[in-house]
């Protein structure tokens, strides 16, 4: 399984664009990059998935450089509604369990 | 997508007790579910897969015979914790995917377990 890095936390402010970058060096050829969201105390949610390129749907934006060796999450102006935890995950597609990094921690504040 | 339910959504116990948690498929046949454990501020760890029909599979370190699941239907798979001490207070959740969804899955709203 390819190993994701991304930051421990974040801060930014109400109306700003937030991006978090996730690190996967060893990402394989048939892995797909999925962010999932998660509140306190709830189950996460599927955000966004991609696999080069880039891909936007009504929530974000998710980019991904021709070497995919990375990803960065694009919230575009963000609420406090926002503040939560993002994982970024990589696995391809025949896996049917997912393996959870330790997620960056987005605190949006007024 | 899919929508998946837990309950209870809290419980809390006394040590040496066994607790059941449910986690339903409320739209469509599940064969796979997944449980995860998730301590305070931490990530979610992958305990095991239910399969529907047959034996659980189990992550590394996960003791079978104290975390039971049950797929008995296509819409509900069980956890019962056996035998519960404080250190299994975490939160619980399930998950399943849509078998045309790619690494998209739907998770439960999850379980806070206290054992006192």
């Amino acid at each position: 399984l390819a190993k994701t890095t991304q930051p421990i936390s974040m801060d930014s402010y109400e109306g700003q664009e937030v991006n978090i970058t996730c690190s996967h060096n060893n990402i394989a050829t048939n892995d797909y990059i999925t962010w999932y969201q998660q509140f306190p105390s709830q189950g996460p949610r599927f955000i966004i998935q991609g696999y080069k390129t880039k891909v936007t749907n009504e929530v974000a934006s998710l980019f991904i450089p021709a070497d995919r060796k990375s990803s960065t999450l694009s919230l575009p102006r963000v609420s406090l509604s926002d503040t939560a935890v993002y994982y970024c995950l990589v696995a391809d597609t025949g896996r049917r369990a997912l393996t959870f990094g330790s997620g960056t921690r987005l605190q949006v504040q007024p | 997508g899919a929508v998946v339910s837990q309950h209870p959504s809290w419980v809390i116990c006394k040590s040496g007790t066994s607790v059941k948690i449910e986690c339903r498929s409320l739209d469509f046949q599940a064969t796979t579910m997944f449980w995860y454990r998730q301590f305070p501020k931490q990530s979610l760890m992958l305990m095991a897969t239910s399969n529907e029909g047959s034996k659980a599979t189990y992550e590394q370190g996960v003791e079978k015979d104290k975390f039971l699941i049950n797929h008995a239907s296509l819409t509900l798979s069980t956890l019962t914790v056996t035998s519960a001490h404080p250190e299994d207070s975490s939160f619980y959740i399930c998950s399943t995917r849509l078998p045309s969804s790619y690494n998209e899955q739907f998770f439960g709203p999850g379980t806070r377990l206290t054992v006192l």
